[in-house]
Order: C-alpha cells, then structure tokens, then sequence
C-alpha cells in the first residue's frame, strides 16, 4: 500500500538556523506529494504541494522539490523563525482514484528557540 | 479560520459508553473526512464521504460509523469506547473527492478537531 515515512522528531532549532525535514514515500501510482503544518491547538493546513516529478512546491520561505528518482519530497526553510514552531507532515495522494484521501507520515514537530 | 467546524471541541467519558463528533464542512464542500491522530498511530484515515454516500473506508473499527446528512454536515458516532480510542479526531472537507469529476487537488480544510479522553 501506499505510505509516508518522514524523519522522527523533536527538531529543535535556534532561529534563522536552516531547516531541513526528510520525507520519503512509496506509491502504487504517481502520487502528488504535499506538506501540511499544524500550529499548537489548530487543525492541519496544506503548506504546499507538487504534483508532478521535478516540481518545486514553495510557500512562506518553504520549499519542497518532487524527486521521483529518490522518492523524496524533503522540506526545507533557509531561515526560520519563533512562529515556525508547529508539527509538520508529509502527505500524498494518488489523482483519479477514489477521493482526495491523504496517506500521511507520522509528523515532525520542530521547535525554534529565540 | 478553515470554516470546518467540529463540536465539541473536548470530551471526556467512561470505557463502554457512546459518543458522536459532529462536523461542519466548508460551504460548498461535498466531501467530509475524518482522521484519528493519536500518539502512537500518528494521522490515520478513517473515512470519507461524498455528498451523502461513502466513498472510502480505511482503519476504521467496526465500533465505530459515520454518516453524512442532507446538509452535508457529518456525524462520527464511537460506540463502546475503549481507553485506546482516546485521541484527538480530525474532520476535513473538500470541494471534490470524485474521481473524474475534478481533478484531485489534494486539498483538504481541516477542522480544528475534537479531543477525545476515555477514562
């Protein structure tokens, strides 16, 4: 079946350090791949996505490249901020096949110290 | 603000009884999702419908069943509760969520969930 593996967390960084958050997945078609956030005490929010090999998903400093060789769709902020701090998840979903059902790793909660 | 809304927002109660989540979708969303994120299982899917029809199941326990009403609002009812069933239950919604209808976007509204305890 289709799954989502994605570094184990806590991450704890120092602001303006750089963020890197490893995900890798394995699909049974040709998935678009995406990454939600979630803030202390809210629901999931899609941060970006990309639907196709070589895409680059970008939103908020974030970005994320679809590397259909490695299987990978890494996140990565070049300098992050005290309000960054939430879990992350990586997801993904195969089009045309029954709804939008999202497929997700375990998340990855990252937290920046000032 | 997603504008899905999920009550109630916390609820404790006793192994053996029955609860129901209720959700909101956006306005205009046809689809509603419910995922189960606890500590250990991490977000797991337990199902989906479509304008009042199911659509997809996944992990989910035969104790537990959903339904989407003709307002497209829809219920999560949890029946004989195990202290393994505390967690925190997400519902999402989305426009689509019917293959070949639109395309997938993979877009889904989130809910700012219901916390569930089980004493």
């Amino acid at each position: 079946g289709d799954s989502v593996t994605q570094m184990e967390g806590p991450v704890t960084l120092s602001e303006e350090a750089f963020l890197t958050i490893n995900c890798t997945y394995t699909a049974t078609g040709y998935p678009s791949l995406f990454w939600y956030v979630q803030y202390p005490g809210e629901g999931l929010q899609l941060l970006l996505k990309a639907t196709k090999a070589d895409d680059k998903g970008s939103n908020k400093g974030f970005e994320a490249t679809y590397r259909k060789e490695t299987t990978s769709f890494h996140l990565e902020k070049g300098s992050v901020q005290v309000s960054d701090s939430a879990v992350y998840f990586c997801a993904l979903s195969i089009p045309r096949t029954a709804g939008n059902k999202l497929t997700f790793g375990g998340g990855t909660r990252v937290l920046v110290k000032p | 603000d997603s504008g899905v809304t999920q009550t109630p927002k916390h609820l404790i109660t006793a192994t053996g009884q029955r609860v129901t989540l209720r959700c909101s979708p956006r306005s205009g969303d046809l689809s509603v999702y419910w995922y189960q994120q606890s500590l250990d299982q991490g977000l797991q899917f337990l199902i989906h419908y479509y304008n009042g029809e199911e659509r997809a199941k996944g992990n989910i326990l035969e104790r537990f069943s959903a339904q989407q009403f003709p307002d497209l609002h829809s219920e999560l009812n949890l029946s004989s509760l195990e202290l393994g069933d505390s967690a925190l239950y997400f519902c999402a919604s989305s426009v689509s969520g019917l293959a070949g209808v639109f395309e997938n976007t993979g877009e889904l509204f989130f809910g700012e969930g219901s916390r569930l305890t089980v004493l």
